[in-house]
């Protein structure tokens, strides 16, 4: 069964550290998100990315985040300066675009010390 | 604005007892109403869906019904087990607005055996 994959499954950083989360997508998917779960929290919507562009970013998504699809199959999710408030689990998800769900990886969980 | 509204958790149950998660929401448009299941230490798992009013989404013995007039899906099941013990999120989706989901903050279960 197809799956999201993302790595790493748990990283460790130092604050002002800039970190990369990789994900890799379903692969006829068209739609691929961001999402973010401080620790006993919603799910909150990050950004979404559509066509090599972002079509839609939240409130939460400042100048520190930074989405890239560099080739045909991975979608990276960069935080330039981490702050211990970003400290979360990182997941990210895919859509083929129709009335189906959005399909989760098992989530990076990001440690900022 | 869009929004999802859960009963608050923690539910602990018995073994075999009946559950019931209250999801209440707010749209403009005609959503999908998705329930996304999270085990301990796990991803987020699609548990059900109903794509329009009266719908009624099923797996695993659960059971949830879009009830537009009360703009509510609220979760059911008949006779839980310890292994149903976790979080379950009630979601929105606008697969003509770019598919992104808005989650409610979740509701933990616990079931004792």
């Amino acid at each position: 069964e197809p799956e999201v994959t993302q790595t790493p499954s748990h990283q460790v950083t130092q604050m002002g550290q800039e970190v990369i989360l990789r994900c890799v997508p379903i692969s006829n998917h068209l739609y691929f998100y961001w999402y973010r779960q401080i620790l006993g929290q919603k799910v909150e919507f990050l950004v979404s990315f559509y066509n090599n562009e972002i079509s839609e970013k939240s409130e939460i998504f400042d100048d520190q985040f930074s989405v890239e699809r560099p080739d045909g199959s991975n979608f990276t999710l960069k935080i330039r300066s981490t702050k211990l408030e970003d400290s979360a689990m990182y997941f990210c998800a895919s859509w083929v675009g129709d009335t189906g769900e959005l399909f989760f990886g098992e989530g990076s969980r990001l440690t900022v010390l | 604005g869009n929004s999802v509204t859960q009963m608050e958790g923690p539910v602990t149950l018995s073994e075999e007892a009946f559950l019931t998660i209250n999801c209440t929401y707010t749209a403009t448009g005609y959503p999908s109403l998705f329930w996304y299941v999270q085990y301990p230490g796990e991803g987020l798992q699609l548990l059900l869906k109903a794509t329009k009013a009266d719908d009624k989404g099923s797996n695993k013995g659960f059971e949830a019904t879009y009830r537009k007039e009360t703009t509510s899906f609220h979760l059911e099941k008949g006779s839980v087990q310890v292994s149903d013990s976790a979080v379950y999120f009630c979601a929105l989706h606008f697969y003509n607005q770019g598919g992104k989901l808005i989650f409610g903050q979740g509701t933990e279960l616990s079931v004792k055996p």
